[in-house]
């Protein structure tokens, strides 16, 4: 059974950058697509970028220019960096697979807020 | 950029009654179009993946079809657990979400 586990700071000062790490289980992230996928409080579903193929990255072009996704393969981890954060980023984070178009595993989630 | 857009925003049915949920994207999008249901403080969970096909676990309940601009996820005879927000979602050269339909209790 496939397992992903975000896990990072809860609160973060706007301007600062927002860093989470997703641990998968059952899986090996060198393969399919690793995805950091956004939810602000009761509003839709944002997808922030993917990794894969051992490193490439594609990213959201509205995202692009504050977003670095990167992988530790001998952890089996993938990490989202988001910088120059503001109030706006304030959002339940999911990491999710990718094995084709859809979505089928993701973590249950983590809900970062952006305030000083 | 692909635009997905979905309707109703809200659908009211009592449980046994069927549901009929609509995706449009802005340009064709083949038939790489998933859907999702979300329940409150959970993940999404993926039901429809290349328009048709149910994902894992699935019930036969849950049908997805179209292809090219113009999709439907339906429910045959909603059950209680049903009842959620449903998100469709396309993946182009990146991935992008509806903004869902959430199905009530009329």
């Amino acid at each position: 059974q496939v397992h992903l586990q975000e896990s990072g700071p809860g609160l973060v000062k706007p301007s600062e950058t927002l860093s989470l790490t997703c641990t998968v289980s059952g899986d090996s992230i060198s393969r399919y697509y690793w995805n950091w996928i956004r939810q602000p409080p009761g509003k839709g579903l944002e997808w922030i970028g993917y990794i894969y193929d051992s490193g490439a990255t594609n990213y959201n072009p509205s995202l692009k220019s504050r977003v670095i996704i990167s992988e530790d393969t001998s952890k089996n981890q993938f990490s989202l960096k988001l910088s120059s954060v503001t109030t706006a980023d304030t959002a339940v984070y999911y990491c999710a697979r990718a094995p084709y178009g859809g979505f089928d595993y993701w973590g249950q989630g983590t809900l970062v807020t952006v305030s000083s | 950029e692909i635009v997905l857009t979905q309707s109703p925003a809200t659908l009211s049915l009592s449980p046994g009654e069927r549901a009929t949920l609509s995706c449009r994207a802005s340009q064709s999008v083949s038939r790489y179009l998933a859907w999702y249901q979300q329940k409150p403080g959970q993940a999404p969970r993926l039901l429809i993946y290349d328009a048709s096909k149910r994902a894992t676990g699935i019930p036969a309940r849950f049908s997805g079809s179209g292809s090219g601009t113009d999709f439907t996820l339906a429910i045959s005879s909603l059950e209680p657990e049903d009842f959620a927000v449903y998100f469709c979602q396309h993946r182009g050269n990146w991935f992008t979400f509806g903004p869902g339909t959430k199905v009530d209790i009329k």
